[in-house]
C-alpha cells in the first residue's frame, strides 16, 4: 500500500533499554522527519533528513539517534530510554506541493 | 520567540452547529499556515494550507482565513458532524528555517 507506515504501534520498554522505531514511505519523498508528541506541547522535532546518508538534529534531539540508508526507511532509536521519552511518535514525508509534510500513524511508547 | 497559540484549549458542540477555531502566531517571516485534523490515535491530516497572499481558502465544510498583517487565522467548521471530532492543529511555516512551528491543538468534541 502506497503511503507512510510505523512500526511498531506501540511498545512498552523499561528504563535504560534500547528501543528502535521504524519509519517506511513509499512516495520516495527526500525529505523524512521524526517528531514526539506529548500533552501541553505541540508536535515538536527530534531530526531529519535531507535524503539517504543526511540527517539533522531537531529541536530535541538528545537521547535519539537517526540514520537513513535507503530513501523509503529512516528509524529512530532510542539508545537508552528514559521515563521522559515516554509519548507518542510521529513519521513524516515532506511531497513536492507546498513542501506538505504527511504523517505515519504514530507509535505509542511507554517507558517504564 | 517563534510562537503559535490556538484557542479554545477544547470546546464541545451539537452536531450541526458551527464552529470557529483561532490560531494566533509571531513567527516571522511567515511562509505559509496550514490546519491539519487529528483523529485520536491517528497522525496529523492537512486540511488547507494558506501563503500570504490568500484570504480564504474552504475544503468542503472547513473554511479557513488569514490576516497576515495582524498574523491570525481561523478555521470554521459549517454543520458539524460527529465525525469532525477531532484536534485540530495550526502550523506555521517559519520562511527563514523553513521549519514549521506548531500549535498545541484545539480539541473539538461534537455531540450527537
Amino acid at each position: 500500500d502506497a503511503g507512510i507506515t510505523q512500526s511498531p504501534r506501540y511498545k512498552i520498554t523499561e528504563t535504560g533499554r534500547q528501543v528502535t522505531l521504524m519509519c517506511h514511505q513509499t512516495w520516495s519523498h527526500s525529505y523524512m522527519f521524526w517528531y514526539r508528541q506529548d500533552l501541553g506541547h505541540g508536535l515538536r522535532l527530534i531530526y531529519y533528513s535531507a535524503a539517504a546518508d543526511i540527517t539533522d538534529k531537531g529541536e530535541v534531539p538528545d537521547g535519539y539517534v537517526v540514520s537513513r540508508s535507503k530513501t523509503e526507511n529512516f528509524p529512530l532509536t532510542l539508545e537508552s530510554a528514559t521515563r521522559s521519552q515516554t509519548s507518542v511518535y510521529f513519521c513524516a514525508s515532506r511531497g513536492p506541493t507546498y513542501n506538505e509534510q504527511f504523517f505515519g500513524p504514530g507509535t505509542r511508547l511507554t517507558v517504564l | 520567540k517563534n510562537q503559535v497559540e490556538q484557542s479554545p484549549q477544547s470546546l464541545i458542540i451539537l452536531e450541526g452547529k458551527n464552529c470557529t477555531l483561532q490560531c494566533n502566531y509571531t513567527v516571522s517571516p511567515f511562509s505559509n499556515l496550514r490546519w491539519y485534523k487529528q483523529d485520536t490515535g491517528r497522525g496529523p491530516v492537512s486540511l488547507t494550507i494558506m501563503t500570504f497572499s490568500e484570504n480564504t481558502k474552504s475544503n468542503g465544510r472547513y473554511t479557513a482565513t488569514l490576516d497576515a498583517d495582524t498574523k491570525q487565522s481561523s478555521l470554521h467548521i459549517t454543520a458539524s458532524q460527529l465525525s469532525d471530532s477531532a484536534s485540530y492543529i495550526c502550523v506555521v511555516r517559519d520562511g527563514a528555517t523553513n521549519k514549521l512551528i506548531f500549535g498545541t491543538g484545539t480539541l473539538l468534541a461534537v455531540q450527537p
